[in-house]
């Protein structure tokens, strides 16, 4: 079955250390989204890919970064430098061009600094 | 900055109401998604609607796309307690091409 996988499910951070979350889709879909999460919040774009090795910042990019290096996989790294990371991380994936059918959910990574 | 209002940002309804929620918008939009999203997962579309004035319905879940192109509703007939969950509104704007616009979301409490 086509689908989108994040992970790890949940995750621990100390402080002051780099993490990367993983998101892979077997859907064959070109574009690819990080969204952050906060407790009762809606979906905030942390940064997105239309094709492979190019990608855009979204409205809360800093402390964040991407690489699109394969049209299936697009992983997100938390840096230090992003001072509240603890949150719940989505990833999507949609179809670029044409109508737009929707995007694709992951399952989410929740992040949380210890 | 956010384009989209959704409401109600939350809603405490007794199993078996129905209930209505909506999201407007000062720009035009091509494209309407609703999407449910259930505690620790990610969203799950429920409906998209593509012309203007487009009904749709789902199970027990109706969606339409305004006329004017800037709002659209859903609405949830009989509720029973696994609707609780947030429910999100999406859409592409004119000038975004693909990329979608999120509302901030409705939370929904279904009481037994």
């Amino acid at each position: 079955d086509g689908g989108i996988t994040q992970s790890p499910k949940y995750l621990f951070r100390k402080e002051g250390q780099n993490v990367t979350l993983s998101c892979e889709q077997n859907l064959n879909h070109d574009a690819m989204y990080w969204y952050r999460q906060d407790p009762g919040q809606g979906l905030r774009l942390i940064y997105y890919s239309q094709i492979v090795n190019d990608f855009q910042k979204g409205d809360i990019a800093e402390g964040y970064s991407v690489s699109r290096e394969k049209k299936e996989s697009f992983p997100l790294t938390v840096t230090s430098a992003q001072k509240n990371p603890t949150a719940f991380y989505l990833c999507a994936s949609s179809i670029f061009r044409g109508d737009n059918y929707g995007y694709t959910f992951g399952s989410g990574t929740r992040l949380t600094v210890v | 900055g956010q384009q989209l209002n959704q409401s109600p940002q939350s809603m405490f309804i007794q199993e078996g109401e129905d209930v209505s929620m909506n999201c407007t918008s000062s720009s035009i939009f091509n494209t309407w998604l609703w999407y449910k999203q259930d505690p620790g997962e990610g969203p799950v579309l429920l409906i998209a609607l593509y012309k203007a004035g487009e009904l749709t319905s789902n199970g027990r879940l109706t969606a339409q796309f305004g006329i004017t192109r800037k709002d659209s509703f859903l609405n949830i007939s009989a509720s029973i307690p696994s609707d609780v969950g947030i429910y999100f509104c999406a859409g592409t704007l004119e000038t975004s091409g693909s990329r979608l616009t999120f509302g901030e979301g409705t939370q929904l409490t279904v009481n037994p």
